[in-house]
């Protein structure tokens, strides 16, 4: 059961335009979402997270938006650069001690289009 | 500061052998989570330790375990590999183990099963 679910593998942007991923998930005991950028033979590393007690989180380019009645969140990164072609996973934990496991989507390849 | 470190970075060993992975999580860090991705099942978790004791643990054979020692550190061990054990080990470290923090990737280790 794919509690986390990323439906598009791959995402093709220009440089300079707006980049969206998308994610929904099923668990509705999840309070708390992260967003992981991912190069070849590198481990993940984050990007920027959101409480659900938030619907929208900034950080530079990046913003995560949380509609938690559609169990659905997004990744806005605006403008795309050529830099930002990776692995994007989305995320997800209950949150509280002891919580630490994360749930991951199965990822989506960003290519940003010179 | 140092970010997440593992060692060995790639491991070949054949089927029916045993292998041990290790793990040093950011300085202070006292939160230590595995994960094992593959390219047909994501990104999996396999245990969360802190403060030397297993917290959580995902859905793998008891071949799987693992350790937390008094410096954080943490080693995981696979017994009587099996071909399906081949993909990229992940340790991921965050600092209180809340669920509320992000965590840390190190660049993981490859294992090939033959």
């Amino acid at each position: 059961d794919q509690q986390v679910k990323q439906n598009s593998p791959s995402l093709s942007v220009q440089e300079g335009r707006i980049s969206i991923l998308n994610c929904d998930y099923t668990n509705s005991m999840f309070d708390y979402f992260l967003w992981y950028k991912k190069y070849p033979a590198e481990g993940p590393t984050f990007l920027i997270s959101i409480s659900s007690i938030k619907d929208k989180n900034e950080d530079g380019r990046f913003t995560v938006f949380l509609n938690k009645s559609a169990k659905h969140l997004s990744l806005h990164i605006v403008p795309s650069q050529p830099g930002d072609s990776a692995v994007y996973f989305c995320a997800a934990t209950p949150g509280g001690s002891g919580n630490e496991k994360l749930t991951f989507g199965t990822g989506t390849r960003l290519t940003i289009i010179p | 500061k140092a970010g997440v470190t593992q060692t060995p970075r790639y491991l070949i060993k054949t089927r029916g052998q045993q292998v041990t992975l290790s793990c040093s999580p950011i300085s202070g860090h006292r939160s230590v989570s595995w994960y094992q991705q593959t390219p047909g099942q994501g990104l999996q978790f396999l245990f969360e330790y802190f403060s030397e004791t297993q917290r959580n643990k995902g859905n793998f054979p008891g071949r799987f375990s693992g350790r937390q020692f008094s410096n954080s550190r943490s080693e995981m061990n696979v017994s009587t590999l099996e071909l399906g054990d081949s993909a990229l080990y992940l340790c991921a470290s965050s600092l209180d183990g809340t669920g509320y923090n992000e965590q840390f990737f190190g660049p993981g280790t490859r294992l090939t099963v033959l």
